[in-house]
């Protein structure tokens, strides 16, 4: 147990669906990210929020949209996904600054039909 | 730009050394290394800092050399529980929250 929960722990959509990832963490860190695991491409950083404030958006297009309502919480929106999307999604925290160790969450396996 | 780490896979006997490397063509502000055993999520193992820092927990020391832009790991007298994908993680000089550019993985399979 790390600290950090992501649901749901399966997902299987279709391209024209709309589904969310949840992730929270209980550790009281400042910065959370969502990190796109893939055979291909393994561990890609897609976001990052440090104080609710997103500082960082690796050129993810636009089908993914992250929330992050408050230090705890992060979400990340789904909508008209593609196939290639199918991976491992990860959530992460960290006290924030430089430095600073991650800890992630078992991560959500999404299944893009 | 995504650090290299080498070699891709790597498969030990139990009580056998290895060394896992890393190195990035960017100015570097610290290193992280990560453990993730299959259908679990990454673990961190340590952090090292610019100024050639060596760091150690029992069996398992790594060495970063800023200059060089490059970090190593290594496992000596491997156990079974040291089996997993290996992740070195790169911090961009100047630190702060940016997160962190890892590499493609190493695997490491020890064998009893």
């Amino acid at each position: 147990e790390t600290g950090v929960t992501q649901t749901p722990r399966h997902l299987v959509m279709g391209m024209t669906n709309k589904k969310s990832l949840k992730c929270e963490q209980h550790l009281g860190h400042n910065a959370m990210y969502w990190y796109k695991q893939s055979a291909k491409k393994p561990l890609e950083l897609m976001f990052v929020y440090s104080l609710e404030e997103r500082v960082e958006n690796n050129s993810v297009p636009s089908r993914f949209s992250p929330e992050c309502p408050n230090s705890s919480h992060l979400f990340l929106h789904l909508h008209t996904l593609q196939p290639e999307d199918s991976a491992l999604y990860l959530c992460a925290s960290s006290r924030g600054g430089g430095n600073e160790k991650l800890f992630f969450g078992s991560g959500t396996q999404l299944s893009v039909l | 730009q995504q650090p290299v780490q080498s070699p891709q896979a790597v498969i030990l006997r139990e009580g056998e050394d290895a060394v896992i490397n890393c190195s990035s063509s960017k100015a570097l502000y610290s290193v992280h290394w990560y453990r993730q055993k299959h259908g679990e999520a990454p673990v961190f193992l340590m952090i090292l800092l610019k100024g050639g820092e060596q760091k150690g927990h029992e069996k398992i020391s790594a060495s970063f050399n800023e200059k060089k832009q490059q970090s190593s790991l290594y496992l000596t007298a491997s156990q079974l529980s040291y089996s997993g994908t290996y992740f070195c993680g790169t911090e961009k000089a100047g630190g702060g929250a940016d997160g962190l550019t890892f590499g493609k993985g190493t695997h490491l399979i020890i064998q009893p």
